[in-house]
């Protein structure tokens, strides 16, 4: 089973700020990794497929990178909606989710 | 509009048996598969499985298999998950997704075991 590590698992930021947060695999799952959006009680939203696509409807201050065992997502100037929790997934062999990263306003 | 409807809330006894479904519209049911993911109370996703509609296959996360099963019908669109005697421990949401990385989702199924 692939599994999937992501840091850090809180990150405290203010809005405006540029926030990146990582997602490592124990093996390479090649570009096949996806991020997606909780919000508190609502259901996961797809931000990117692809490793870097970024789903329909998704701002552009979302962008995703990385390939193999390595993943990054950047939110470029984090707006107030944007406070969440973040998941990676690898859909590379079956599926496997992150742990997750909190995003909470400092 | 793309959509995966699932079923209500429920509150079981331990031991008791239990289908959640998942309602696909809007799209070709059985070209996308669907996967069910957990999510206990406070905590992260975790993948249980997926089936493909159209020719009911199965593939189980080593987790979950043999404590569920995941079923479907394509004639109305419908891919369920059941348990045959929930646990105080199954108590959580459960969130059907559709495709390969998934979207949409469903709005989530809570499910509540308590004696």
């Amino acid at each position: 089973e692939i599994v999937m590590t992501q840091s850090p698992a809180t990150l405290s930021v203010s809005p405006g700020e540029r926030v990146t947060l990582s997602c490592r695999a124990s093996q390479s799952v090649s570009s096949n990794l996806a991020w997606y959006q909780q919000k508190p009680g609502q259901a996961p939203r797809l931000l990117i497929y692809g490793a870097s696509t970024r789903a329909t409807g998704i701002p552009a201050r979302f962008s995703g990178s990385g390939s193999g065992t390595e993943f990054t997502l950047t939110i470029s100037s984090l707006q107030s909606e944007d406070f969440a929790v973040y998941y990676c997934q690898q859909y590379n062999n079956w599926h496997t989710f992150g742990g997750g990263t909190k995003v909470e306003i400092k | 509009e793309v959509q995966l409807v699932q079923s209500g809330a429920e509150v079981k006894k331990p031991g008791e048996s239990l289908r959640i479904s998942c309602k696909g519209s809007g799209y070709s049911f059985t070209r996308h598969w669907i996967s069910w993911v957990r999510q206990m109370p406070g905590k992260g996703l975790e993948w249980m499985g997926r089936i493909n509609p159209s020719d009911s296959y199965t593939n189980y996360s080593p987790s979950f298999q043999g404590h569920v099963t995941i079923s479907a019908d394509k004639s109305i669109s419908t891919a369920y998950l059941q348990w045959s005697s929930l646990k105080a421990s199954d108590t959580a949401m459960y969130y059907c997704a559709s495709a390969t990385w998934f979207d949409p989702w469903g709005q989530g199924t809570l499910v509540t075991v308590s004696s």
